[in-house]
């Protein structure tokens, strides 16, 4: 069956550390990959947009990651800040018609 | 620019009753796409209009609809409302059609069936 996980425990980090979150899927062959925030009660906020063809791509202290052969996209945010705290979505195309989302993981930074 | 509007943002119906959710797009997208958003389900696709027309559909049964108007505004529609139909309801819009694109999300409709 098709699936995508992320973390399902919340993660909780030290502001200035490096949170790294994960996601994996099974059964897709997604073209794209996308990173979502969302603060409680809101919608989701695009962060970043990553192609089967691209390892890596980077904006400010973000930073995502693509295998294919894994199947796996890693998240990273450097020099966390509590501002930071907020559930993190990955999102993947199927078949280039419609956006599937894992459940989220949430990021707790602490001061 | 204006972003994703919806209306309204809290609505509070009784089992079998319908509703009609509102989205106003961001001006210049012409794609328009649903989601339902539950804690044990998390986000899931109702349904992607563009151009007036339904391009695409997830799994939910018939009592969920939708349309797009001319102006690329999009209404949603849940008729005969369950106890399970309770969640946050997100409209997103993009200027091009599919899934390969940013998706800009309203606030959502919090719609709880009593």
């Amino acid at each position: 069956s098709q699936k995508i996980e992320q973390n399902s425990e919340a993660l909780n980090i030290q502001e200035g550390k490096t949170a790294t979150l994960t996601c994996n899927y099974t059964n897709y062959s997604p073209a794209y990959l996308q990173w979502y925030r969302q603060d409680p009660g809101r919608g989701p906020v695009f962060l970043l947009l990553i192609r089967e063809n691209e390892k890596e791509k980077r904006k400010e202290r973000l930073k995502v990651t693509f295998d294919t052969t894994l199947k796996q996209s890693l998240f990273h945010i450097t020099a966390s800040q509590p501002a930071d705290s907020a559930t993190y979505l990955c999102a993947l195309d199927h078949n280039g018609n419609k956006l599937v989302f894992g459940a989220g993981t949430i990021l707790r930074v602490k001061s | 620019k204006a972003g994703v509007t919806q209306t309204p943002r809290y609505l509070i119906k009784t089992r079998g009753q319908q509703v009609t959710l509102s989205c106003s797009p961001i001006s210049g997208h012409r794609s328009v796409s649903w989601y339902q958003q539950t804690p044990g389900q998390g986000l899931q696709f109702l349904f992607e209009y563009f151009s007036e027309t339904q391009r695409n559909k997830g799994n939910f049964p018939g009592r969920f609809s939708g349309r797009q108007f001319s102006n690329s505004r999009s209404e949603m529609n849940v008729s005969t409302l369950e106890l399970g139909d309770s969640a946050l309801y997100l409209c997103a819009s993009t200027s091009l059609a599919g899934a390969y694109n940013e998706q800009f999300f309203g606030p959502g409709t919090r719609l709880t069936v009593l």
